[in-house]
């Protein structure tokens, strides 16, 4: 069965430093993969999204994801933390075959922003 | 366009009783799912649907039902709440075909007491 781990719950960055949120997945066959955004109190929205062709994939917010397929991973990352980026980041991964979208979750990042 | 909605947005339910959390979409999606969050575990599957008539088990589905009589609707029932289920749900919608961008909604916070 597929899998998604989120290494660290929590990361601390500086307000200006980079953001560097890591994604690693277990397929066979790579998935569609994707990074979501929690909001205190929000639902989820999604950041960017990996489904074919270029591996650097950029979203909004300035922030981007690169697919490593010899690597399994999905890292996400963005050059300059603001303190507005507080928030819990998911990965999740959607397996190709599927019909609709099933998502598997990664456990969540939780991102601080000290100023 | 209202995109996924869901009511109500907070619940309290004592041990036992039972509920139903609504969800709708206005985009003509196909496909619609269930989702608990708990800390510490992202979210997880409860039940889906792939269109009207159609639904199935997920990871998680045991104390919950749902049905779907229509494209635009899926409710969650609680059979007989239970602590356990204190989480905060949400409804995700897509299309059928291609990439499959889930939608969600803004959530429902339930207490179990």
């Amino acid at each position: 069965a597929q899998s998604v781990t989120q290494l660290g719950s929590h990361v601390s960055v500086s307000e200006g430093a980079l953001v560097l949120l890591r994604c690693n997945y277990s397929s066979s066959v790579p998935p569609y993969l994707f990074w979501y955004v929690q909001y205190p109190n929000q639902g989820l929205q999604l950041l960017l999204k990996y489904t074919t062709g270029a591996t650097l994939v950029k979203g909004i917010n300035g922030f981007e994801a690169e697919f490593k397929k010899s690597e399994t991973s999905f890292h996400l990352t963005k050059p300059s933390a603001h303190m507005s980026d507080a928030a819990e980041y998911f990965c999740a991964v959607s397996d190709r075959n599927n019909q609709g979208g099933k998502l598997i979750f990664g456990q969540g990042t939780e991102l601080s922003v000290k100023p | 366009n209202a995109g996924v909605t869901q009511t109500p947005k907070f619940q309290v339910l004592k041990t036992g009783q039972s509920m139903t959390l609504q969800c709708a979409q206005d985009m003509n999606h196909e496909y619609m799912s269930w989702y608990r969050q708990d800390p510490g575990m992202g979210l997880r599957l409860i039940h889906y649907s792939v269109g009207a008539g159609i639904t199935d088990q997920g990871e998680v589905p045991n104390g919950y039902n749902v049905s779907r009589s229509t494209t635009e609707d899926f409710p969650l029932r609680l059979l007989s709440a239970a602590p356990s289920q204190t989480s905060v749900y949400f409804c995700a919608s897509s299309y059928l075909q291609g990439e499959n961008t889930q939608y969600f909604g803004p959530g429902t916070r339930l207490t179990v007491l």
